[in-house]
C-alpha cells in the first residue's frame, strides 16, 4: 500500500512552453502534498506544500507564479511550469502524507524535466 | 574512505564491511528523523526512522543513532552489499511546528567487491 505516482517519468519540453507534471496516491487519501525539486548531485529542495482544497504554501525563493500547483481532490496535485527555461531543468519528486498518520510520507518516484 | 564529491561527500566500504553515514541536522526543535536511500533517478525510499524520544533503533541489518545535543544522526548498515550503493539523505521534521520533511545534505555510499 501507500504508492505516489507521477506522470510523466520524464519530459522534454522547448524553452517558453509550460508543462505539467501530476501526482497522484494511488491506494490512499492525502491531505497534503509536498512538491521538491533535486538538481544533479544534490539534495532534495522543498519547493512547495498543497493541501487540498486550498492555495500552497511555497518556500522562500520559490516563484508561485511559475510554479502553479494545484491540488483539487485528495488523490491529485499537479505541478505546472509555466515559461520553462534550461535552469528549470531538474529532478521533480512530490511526495503525498496520510491524512491521520502525519509522519508518514511516500514519495513518487520522480519526473526528469528538460528544457532545451 | 570518505571524500567529498561535487556536492555530495562519497562514503566507499569494501562488500561485507559495516558502513556508518553520519547526518548533522539543523533544528533543535525537530522530533522526528527519517533516513532514505536513493537510487539514480528515482524517489527517494524510506529505511528507517526515529523520534527524538529514542536514541537508537534497530531494524533489518540497519541502526540508526540519534544524539540531541549535538544534533547527530547516524546510520549503520550492517554487512554491506553491492545493492545497498546508493545515496543516502536524513531528513527532520517538527511535527509540532513547520511540520514538513527537511533533508540533509546527502552522501553517496559506494560498496566494492
Amino acid at each position: 500500500g501507500a504508492v505516489v505516482s507521477q506522470h510523466p517519468s520524464w519530459v522534454i519540453c522547448k524553452s517558453g512552453t509550460s508543462v505539467k507534471i501530476e501526482c497522484r496516491s494511488l491506494d490512499f487519501q492525502a491531505t497534503t502534498m509536498f512538491w521538491y525539486r533535486q538538481f544533479p548531485k544534490q539534495s532534495l529542495m522543498l519547493m512547495a506544500t498543497s493541501n487540498e482544497g486550498s492555495k500552497a504554501t511555497y518556500e522562500q525563493g520559490v516563484e508561485k507564479d511559475k510554479f502553479l500547483i494545484n491540488h483539487a481532490s485528495l488523490t491529485l496535485s499537479t505541478l505546472t511550469v509555466t515559461s520553462a527555461h534550461p535552469e528549470d531543468s531538474s529532478f521533480y519528486i512530490c511526495s503525498a502524507r496520510l491524512a491521520k498518520k502525519p509522519n508518514e510520507q511516500y514519495f513518487g518516484p520522480g519526473t526528469r524535466l528538460t528544457v532545451t | 574512505g570518505e571524500s567529498v564529491g561535487l556536492h555530495l561527500p562519497t562514503l566507499s566500504v569494501q562488500e561485507g564491511d559495516n558502513s556508518i553515514i553520519n547526518c548533522a541536522y539543523s533544528n533543535s526543535a525537530s522530533d522526528y528523523f527519517i533516513w532514505y536511500k536513493q537510487e539514480s533517478g528515482k524517489g527517494p525510499q524510506f529505511i528507517i526512522d526515529i523520534r527524538s524520544n529514542m536514541d537508537k533503533r534497530q531494524g533489518q541489518r540497519v541502526t540508526v543513532l540519534l544524539n540531541k545535543t549535538v544534533k547527530h544522526l547516524s546510520l549503520q548498515i550492517a554487512a554491506t552489499q553491492p545493492g545497498d550503493s546508493a545515496v543516502y539523505f536524513c531528513a527532520e521534521n517538527f511535527s509540532g511546528g513547520y511540520n514538513k520533511l527537511i533533508f540533509g545534505a546527502g552522501t553517496r555510499l559506494a560498496v566494492h567487491p
